[in-house]
């Protein structure tokens, strides 16, 4: 069975700083993907970045990057200048290949940025 | 534009009473998938479908969920007998086996049980 851990309930940010939100995982599967969703107060979850574990390089999108440390099971995911628009609860996703590959979730962080 | 649409955007119904909660993708895949948030809480797996099957279900799919694919586009979950524990958010998402493996989800159907 996998299990996806994020130990912190609520973060906040200046805006314009550098925030990094942290995740912890487990599965016994060699082959995995990592990925963190965003969910604004609309709802809606929204794909952030992925990592595939297989790869060492770390993921980056934009002002989004993940610090991926294979052998802790870490996947922490780092906020370059916040923006407003960056508050939301942020989710850590695992699944793994094969099977019906579904995701399992953290159980989320609450992200607020402060102007 | 999203991946999938998701109808009705909220949905409020009566202590035993059947739901039917609809996904459309915008184009074709094979993989789809129905997951939960309570409010306040993480998302949990449903059900996975895979050409036109389950491919796997959760222990929260008991007997009164069911799935379907009726006519090879729109993707359905029903919920035969409501409690008032299935008020929730409902998403659908695809997911194609792509490289990343990655699922993208639709808005989310809100059902709110009375």
């Amino acid at each position: 069975a996998q299990t996806v851990t994020q130990s912190q309930p609520e973060m906040s940010v200046q805006e314009a700083e550098t925030v990094t939100l942290s995740c912890t995982y487990d599965t016994s599967e060699s082959d995995y993907y990592l990925f963190w969703y965003k969910q604004p107060p609309s709802r809606q979850m929204i794909l952030v970045i992925r990592q595939e574990a297989y790869k060492q390089q770390n993921a980056t999108e934009n002002r989004f990057s993940v610090n991926f440390q294979k052998a802790a099971k870490s996947f922490s995911l780092k906020i370059s200048d916040s923006q407003l628009g960056d508050a939301a609860m942020y989710f850590c996703a695992l699944t793994t290949q094969g099977g019906s590959e579904k995701l399992v979730f953290g159980k989320g962080m609450k992200l607020t940025v402060n102007p | 534009e999203p991946e999938v649409t998701q109808t009705p955007s909220h949905q409020v119904t009566q202590m035993g009473q059947e739901v039917i909660l609809r996904c459309v993708p915008i184009s074709n895949h094979l993989y789809f998938y129905w997951y939960r948030q309570i409010l306040g809480q993480k998302v949990e797996f449903l059900v996975s479908f895979y050409n036109n099957e389950i491919s796997e279900k959760s222990e929260i799919f008991d007997d009164q969920f069911s799935v379907e694919r009726p006519d090879g586009s729109n993707f359905t979950l029903k919920i035969r007998s409501t409690k008032l524990e299935d008020s929730a958010m409902y998403f659908c998402a695809r997911g194609g086996r792509g490289p990343y493996n990655e699922q993208f989800f639709g808005p989310g159907t809100r059902l709110t049980v009375l």
